[in-house]
């Protein structure tokens, strides 16, 4: 089985600060990471993933996300924070050994205050 | 850029009638899916669909759901028989061959069971 744990429902934080949203994971095999972002009424857009390789990935939007295979973590960081960051982040799993499709996580809602 | 389109965009319909979603996935993508939100929740994985034929489905997938290819550009999800706990967003995604690909997902198609 696959699963995906996105601890806080919700993060504050001041436009310009740093953010994280955390993620931790469970597969049988190999993961391969996703984070998705998805904006009021609309479909889930692609950020970044890790398949292997550097453990520190980046994607679209100046977000970054690190790979701890010793924590199962796939945390997702951006250094300063804009307010149109304000959104709903998805981690997703899925085990590169198989054809599974990703299992998402519960979603975290990012706000970022001006 | 190629994107993945949803028909309708929003459906109202009443307890026990038929619905039919429709999709089209990216063109050379090969790998298709359905998956549904409640409420601005968790995306929750329905059915991928790979070279004509169910390739896994979720426990939610039950009897009263269906998909199909009918062409070669349209992937469809049908429920039989609509219930009041069917209403959600359904998203459609695609994926390009090869095992790490992200899915590219549409904007999404919004089911009101009355």
């Amino acid at each position: 089985a696959q699963s995906v744990a996105q601890p806080e429902d919700q993060v504050n934080v001041a436009e310009g600060n740093p953010l994280t949203v955390k993620c931790t994971y469970s597969v049988s095999g190999n993961p391969y990471l996703f984070w998705y972002v998805q904006y009021p009424n609309r479909g889930l857009q692609f950020l970044l993933k890790y398949i292997t390789g550097d453990n520190l990935v980046k994607g679209s939007y100046g977000f970054e996300a690190e790979f701890n295979k010793s924590q199962t973590s796939f945390h997702l960081k951006k250094p300063s924070a804009l307010v149109s960051d304000s959104a709903l982040y998805f981690c997703a799993v899925r085990d590169g050994a198989g054809r599974r499709a990703l299992t998402f996580g519960s979603g975290t809602r990012l706000q970022v205050q001006p | 850029e190629p994107e993945v389109t949803q028909t309708p965009s929003h459906q109202v319909t009443q307890m026990g009638q038929e619905v039919i979603l429709r999709c089209v996935p990216i063109s050379n993508h090969l790998y298709f899916y359905w998956y549904r939100q409640i409420l601005g929740q968790k995306v929750e994985f329905l059915v991928s669909f790979y070279n004509n034929e169910i390739s896994e489905k979720s426990e939610i997938f039950d009897d009263q759901f269906s998909v199909e290819r009918p062409d070669g550009s349209n992937f469809t999800l049908k429920i039989r028989s609509t219930k009041l706990e069917d209403s959600a967003m359904y998203f459609c995604a695609s994926r390009p061959v090869g095992e790490s690909g992200e899915l590219f997902f549409g904007e999404g198609s919004r089911l009101t069971v009355l």
